[in-house]
């Protein structure tokens, strides 16, 4: 069974400051997507960044980049110049296509980022 | 587009009651799935369907919890009879089925049994 571990449960920033969230997972599949979803107090689960297993460059999306490991099995999240509105849980999602089609997401428990102003 | 609707956004039930979660995903989506978000467990994946049809309800926690989809744009979780240890919040979410897509969440639904 695949697993997803966040070793930080809550992480802590300035304001404009860089922050890394780590995330690590285990599968026996070579083909895979990974995510990182952001969920702030309103609880909507909202798609920051999403990386394909069999592209070695690292995913960017504007002020969010990741560090795809993968013979190392870790996807981290950094977050360049923090604003306040980043405050959220952070949760780290593996899925794995199938040939029947897309499997349900494997989450990992979530780091908890605050942002100090 | 509305994007994932789920209803109720809040139900509040007493313990052995029947409760119905609802939920519609984006038109054209062929995946749809159902999450249950506690602070003990983290977001734990219940079931999923492709194509309306269930695939892996491997998740679903006890024969109490149901799921349906009679058609592309609606399904249905039931809890029947409901326990304290259900509250929770439930996500119903619907992505394409074909690969690197990613999932759209609804709002959830929060379920508080007493």
């Amino acid at each position: 069974a695949q697993t997803v571990t966040q070793s930080q449960p809550e992480m802590s920033v300035q304001e404009a400051e860089t922050v890394t969230l780590s995330c690590t997972y285990d599968t026996s599949e070579s083909d895979y997507y990974l995510f990182w979803y952001k969920q702030p107090p309103s609880r909507q689960m909202i798609l920051v960044i999403r990386q394909e297993a069999y592209k070695q460059q690292n995913a960017t999306e504007n002020r969010f980049s990741v560090n795809f490991q993968k013979a190392a099995k870790s996807f981290s999240l950094k977050i360049s110049d923090s604003q306040l509105g980043d405050a959220a849980m952070y949760f780290c999602a593996y899925r794995v296509y199938s040939g029947g089609g897309a499997d349900g997401l494997t989450f990992g428990k979530g780091t908890h980022l605050i942002i100090q102003p | 587009d509305a994007g994932v609707i789920q209803s109720p956004r809040h139900e509040v039930t007493e313990m052995g009651q029947e409760v119905t979660l609802r939920c519609k995903p984006i038109s054209g989506h062929n995946s749809l799935f159902w999450y249950r978000q506690t602070m003990m467990r983290g977001l734990e994946l219940l079931i999923y369907f492709n194509n309306n049809v269930p695939i892996d309800d491997s998740g679903m926690p006890e024969d109490r919890f149901s799921a349906k989809m009679p058609n592309a744009s609606f399904s249905t979780l039931k809890i029947q009879p409901s326990e304290p240890r259900d509250s929770a919040v439930y996500f119903c979410a619907s992505s394409f089925t074909r690969q690197n897509t990613e999932a759209f969440f609804g709002q959830g639904t929060r379920l508080t049994v007493v």
